[in-house]
């Protein structure tokens, strides 16, 4: 595609529900990557793919958090059991290659939780 | 642990210059980059540095200084729409890109 796509663009939802959050990288790009942004605040680093491999997870928030990516194109962060402290903003971003300097940022999923 | 270190915000007027710093502290480091973020945005890539010196590109500029764990973003020429939130990342090569907590910048007439 001409940039990186994230749907739903917002999302309400209630404690204790889950959600799934899609990311589409641009095409051809092997390295994606998931932030977590809070409101005035920086970006947080969730988690990283090469390909389908997510070679490190550590940057998860809890184990609630979990994200997979299939045929080494589509993005999904999945949260269950969601908290308010999970309401922020989520963002994907791809790179042609890991370590590349660029990443192109997806518009980001808002995620409220009542 | 692993930290940026940007100023919070910053205020300049149209037409002039203003540098945004960034030091920081990390367990690698493959280099340095600048992003910005309007408001309802999402980031956008400025620029990259992995060796010390300027990088120009137009009317922005950044700096690295690896000895010293220090760079910063140079803004000529400010225009109202310059107007956002600066983040410096650090490729710490660990599969992981650590982000500063962003400066904002207000350009006044």
């Amino acid at each position: 595609g001409a940039g990186v796509s994230q749907s739903p663009s917002n999302k309400v939802t209630e404690k204790g529900k889950d959600v799934e959050l899609r990311c589409d990288p641009i095409s051809g790009h092997t390295a994606l990557y998931w932030y977590r942004q809070s409101l005035g605040q920086g970006l947080e680093f969730l988690i990283y793919f090469q390909g389908n491999s997510a070679p490190d997870k550590s940057g998860l928030p809890s184990d609630r958090f979990s994200a997979e990516r299939t045929g080494g194109s589509v993005s999904t962060l999945t949260i269950q059991r969601t908290q308010q402290e999970d309401s922020a903003v989520y963002l994907c971003a791809s790179s042609l290659n890991y370590g590349e300097d660029t990443q192109y940022f997806g518009p980001g999923t808002r995620l409220t939780v009542l | 642990g692993q930290s940026l270190e940007q100023p919070s915000e910053v205020t300049a007027v149209e037409g002039a210059i203003v540098q945004i710093n960034c030091t920081y502290q990390t367990s690698g480091f493959y280099g340095l980059s600048w992003y910005q973020q309007h408001d309802g945005g999402a980031p956008t890539f400025l620029s990259y540095n992995a060796l010390d010196g300027l990088e120009e590109t137009g009317r922005f500029s950044s700096f690295l200084s690896r000895s010293d764990s220090y760079g910063y973003l140079l803004l000529q020429e400010l225009q109202m729409k310059d107007s956002a939130s600066y983040f410096c990342a650090v490729n710490t090569g660990g599969f992981k890109t650590i982000f500063g907590a962003g400066t904002r910048l207000f350009v006044k007439a």
